[in-house]
This record gives structure tokens, C-alpha cells and sequence, in this order.
């Protein structure tokens, strides 16, 4: 089945403590992106991928990285979370042609205290 | 830089009632429109798209065109039933696949 997994789905963690929310597509897709959903704002475009070890800074990048070794892989880190990072986080996939459409994964809830 | 205005939610209609969601949006060129849907604890799903000017996306009954002189892309559906209640995101995406996402548009259906 085509899809798109993130880990963990929930996270409750605290200040400071370092973390990664995974991302992985078995589409073959060439672009990923995270994205954070908080009431009111919609979603904001953190990072992206285009390929292999090609990201680039979305809108709201400050306080996030992001690797891309693996075409299938886009894990998003926290070095040093912070509770205004408290948010619903979505990764998606496409491939790289601004015709398609994005494929998200079902969200990761990150509760920092 | 691009942006996408969405009308304020929430929308509150009774059944077979007639559904418009303005989306407006500001780009450089050409950009792709979509219309993507989230049911409640679920990612976002598309729902319809149109890539260039005066197309028509439609499905599932909704229908939106890309109009390009008013730079809208507005939602609509004839006839709505409660299984559509959910949170409706217009979206672009421009140069270098560079995505924009409205602010969503809540839509409850009551029978």
C-alpha cells in the first residue's frame, strides 16, 4: 500500500530534551516536506526535500533540522525543543512536479512541558 | 512571497444545503491550486486540483475553477451531507515546489 508512516504518532516530552519524528514514503517520491498545524495559523511549511541530500528552509524553520540520506527518509529533529514547538506536525511526499499532489502522513502530536 | 486567504470558518450548514469556501490567493507566475480535505484525526487528503488558468477540478460533487483575473479559486458543492464536515485547506504551489497552505475552513453539516 502507497503511504506515507510517521513516528511516534504522540509525544510528550520536556524542555530541552533532543528529538526526532521519523518520516518514510514507499512511493519513490523525489520531494518531502514537513509541515506544523496549529489552530487559526493552518499549516506551515518547515522544511523540504527535493532529493538527496538537497533541503531547503520553509517558513517556519527556526528550531527544526532535517536530513535527507535516503530518498524514503525524511526525519525532522529538535535539538533543543522548546514548548512553543508544541504542535501536530505532518509529513508529506510528492513527486517533484508542482502538478501532484502531496501525500501526508496521518501526523505526529508533539506536547512539549 | 505567495499567500492564501481563506474565508474564517467555522461554516455551519444543514443538509443539501449549497456550499461556497472563498480562497484567494497572491503568486509570482503560474502556480498550481488544490483544494485539500482533513476529517477529524486524520492527515490531509487532496480533494481537487486545477494547474493552469480557467481549468475545473471537481470531485466527489465539489467543484472549484482557477480564475486567474481574480485570482480565486473558490469551493463549491451543490448539495452537501454530513459525511462532508471537516476542515478544508486551499493550497498553491509555485516556483520550486515552494507549498502555501490557507488558514483551513471548518465545515459542520447538521442533518
Amino acid at each position: 500500500e502507497a503511504q506515507v508512516t510517521q513516528n511516534p504518532r504522540y509525544l510528550i516530552t520536556v524542555t530541552g530534551k533532543k528529538l526526532t519524528v521519523t518520516c518514510s514514503q514507499n512511493m519513490n517520491h523525489e520531494y518531502m516536506s514537513w509541515y506544523r498545524q496549529d489552530p487559526g495559523l493552518g499549516l506551515r511549511q518547515i522544511y523540504y526535500s527535493m532529493n538527496v541530500e538537497v533541503t531547503d528552509k520553509g517558513d517556519v524553520p527556526e528550531g527544526y533540522k532535517v536530513s535527507r540520506k535516503e530518498k524514503r527518509n525524511f526525519p525532522l529533529i529538535l535539538e533543543s525543543p522548546s514548548p512553543n514547538q508544541t504542535s501536530l506536525y505532518f509529513c508529506a511526499s510528492s513527486f517533484y512536479n508542482r502538478d501532484n499532489e502531496q501525500f501526508f502522513g496521518p501526523g505526529t502530536r508533539l506536547t512539549v512541558l | 512571497g505567495n499567500s492564501v486567504t481563506q474565508m474564517e470558518g467555522p461554516v455551519t450548514l444543514s443538509e443539501e444545503a449549497f456550499l461556497t469556501i472563498n480562497c484567494t490567493y497572491t503568486a509570482t507566475g503560474y502556480p498550481s491550486l488544490f483544494w485539500y480535505v482533513q476529517y477529524p484525526g486524520e492527515g490531509l487528503q487532496l480533494l481537487l486540483k486545477a494547474t493552469k488558468a480557467d481549468d475545473k477540478g471537481s470531485n466527489k460533487g465539489f467543484e472549484a475553477t482557477y480564475r486567474k483575473e481574480t485570482t480565486s479559486f473558490h469551493l463549491e458543492k451543490g448539495s452537501v451531507q454530513v459525511s462532508d464536515s471537516a476542515v478544508y485547506f486551499c493550497a498553491l504551489i509555485g516556483g520550486y515546489q515552494k507549498v502555501t497552505f490557507g488558514t483551513g475552513t471548518k465545515l459542520q453539516v447538521i442533518p
